[in-house]
């Protein structure tokens, strides 16, 4: 299993422009989780998805929204690009909803989007 | 709310010598915390986490709950302990994972 894989790896938009981010979670992982990671911070969580429907969401604009498909796979949307959405935004799976022991999430190697 | 404290930005530490990583927490109920590590060019990975109580890479990390301290030690750092090293915690039951700001870790031959 390769892991959990983002794409793409490297994005350029300038501001006002609409942006969209994959993630493919671990094979049987129903947990889709996205963070943001601003230069010299820890990764902040934006959303959760669990079989295809919203558990989880952080303290960020409704411009921001996300959607899990049946397969599990899961896309971030973010529109309206401000220069600040600048980031390395990170996608987590895992197995299940926070139970212990069975939960560790995996993260993936992240898209770097830079708004110009 | 929940919070995780890192209180240094970069520790540098001598091959053979003791780690010690700090991590502070605020948070009203009972956490679970954890230890993430990212090595260069690698993705993020869990180091450790406090319910297991496991010895990873010879790093062990005890929850205080007393301190809300949850830091992370290791007896002799190797080279191979560069990394950065992120704390995080959430609730039970929940897959939000709070971050501290990260510590960057640089073993010196």
């Amino acid at each position: 299993d390769a892991g959990v894989t983002q794409s793409p790896t490297h994005l350029i938009k300038t501001r006002g422009q609409q942006v969209t981010l994959r993630c493919s979670p671990i094979s049987g992982h129903k947990s889709v989780s996205w963070y943001q990671q601003v230069l010299g911070q820890g990764p902040q969580f934006i959303f959760q998805y669990y079989e295809k429907e919203e558990r989880g969401r952080g303290n960020f604009p409704d411009r921001f929204s996300a959607r899990q498909f049946p397969n599990y796979s899961s896309e971030l949307n973010v529109n309206a690009l401000l220069l600040g959405d600048s980031a390395l935004y990170l996608c987590a799976s895992s197995l299940a909803m926070g139970a212990s022991g069975s939960d560790t999430q995996y993260f993936g190697p992240g898209t770097r989007l830079t708004v110009l | 709310a929940q919070r995780v404290t890192q209180p240094e930005k970069l520790l540098s530490v001598f091959k053979g010598a003791p780690v010690e990583l700090k991590c502070n927490y605020s948070y009203s109920g009972s956490p679970e915390l954890f230890w993430y590590v990212q090595y260069s060019r690698q993705r993020l990975q869990l180091l450790l986490r406090h319910i297991s109580r496991e010895s990873i890479k010879g790093f062990t990390a005890d929850l205080n709950k007393g301190e809300t301290s949850f830091h992370l030690k290791k007896p002799f750092a190797q080279e191979e302990d560069s990394a950065m090293y992120y704390c995080a915690l959430r609730r039970f039951g929940n897959e939000k994972l709070t971050f501290g700001t990260g510590t960057r870790l640089t073993i010196i031959p």
